[in-house]
């Protein structure tokens, strides 16, 4: 099953406008971690933000912030004042709730983001 | 500078030829693991570590092993490579603790032929 759903493949947004990246995810346990990282056409994998499930404000990060709906189980990324720069493959990712094993780490698919100038 | 360090960039391999990707990190991280990433897949794990001499099975491991002999380095080694391994192949570590990002190499674009 999938855990991590992201159902935008691209998006386009006018730069210096608001854009939000839909992340959904499927979990049973009460402690998690949720991820956004960005991967620039150079291939790179640089961490956005971090919301933990326990957390009860929304995660923020200079432009990014998280929108975090927990009955919802929804993460969406909210990236303020679109730049060029932030054109870009954006993954949305959960932490396996499994101290066992580790930080585990499930990816979505993915979101294309294309701002426009 | 200090993070996570892949090796080679670049790889083009025979169908059936063999091959170790490099993987170290300068970090003392606990935790290692192997993804490859594909179009419209996103990243599925490979193989993980959660410390020297602990190795386990990710979601997709078959045709791929891995060993971890110190905590610095993790090598993922293609036994037998078929085109199906054609990707691009990240590694990432992170301390154990929870609520911590992970820190990715700069990937390894694989092409079998």
């Amino acid at each position: 099953a999938q855990k991590i759903t992201q159902t935008q493949p691209g998006m386009f947004v006018q730069e210096k406008e608001a854009v939000t990246l839909d992340c959904t995810y499927d979990t049973s346990d009460q402690s998690y971690g949720l991820f956004w990282y960005k991967q620039p056409s150079s291939g790179e994998m640089i961490f956005l933000i971090y919301q933990g499930s326990y957390d009860e404000q929304n995660a923020t990060e200079g432009r990014y912030s998280l929108n975090f709906q927990k009955a919802r189980k929804s993460a969406n990324l909210v990236i303020s004042a679109s730049q060029l720069g932030d054109s870009a493959m954006y993954f949305c990712a959960m932490r396996e709730p499994s101290m066992e094993y580790g930080n585990k780490l499930v990816f979505g698919a993915g979101t294309i983001l294309r701002v426009k100038s | 500078n200090a993070g996570v360090t892949q090796t080679p960039k670049f790889q083009v391999l025979k169908t059936g030829q063999s091959m170790t990707l490099q993987c170290a990190q300068d970090m003392n991280h606990e935790y290692m693991s192997w993804y490859r990433q594909d179009p419209g897949m996103g990243l599925r794990l490979i193989h993980y570590s959660v410390g020297a001499g602990i190795t386990d099975q990710g979601e997709v491991p078959n045709g791929y092993n891995v060993s971890r002999s110190t905590t610095e380095d993790f090598p993922l080694r293609l036994l037998s490579a078929a085109p199906s391994q054609t990707s691009v192949y990240f590694c990432a570590s992170s301390y154990s603790g929870t609520g911590v990002g992970y820190t990715f190499g700069s990937g390894t674009r694989l092409t079998v032929v």
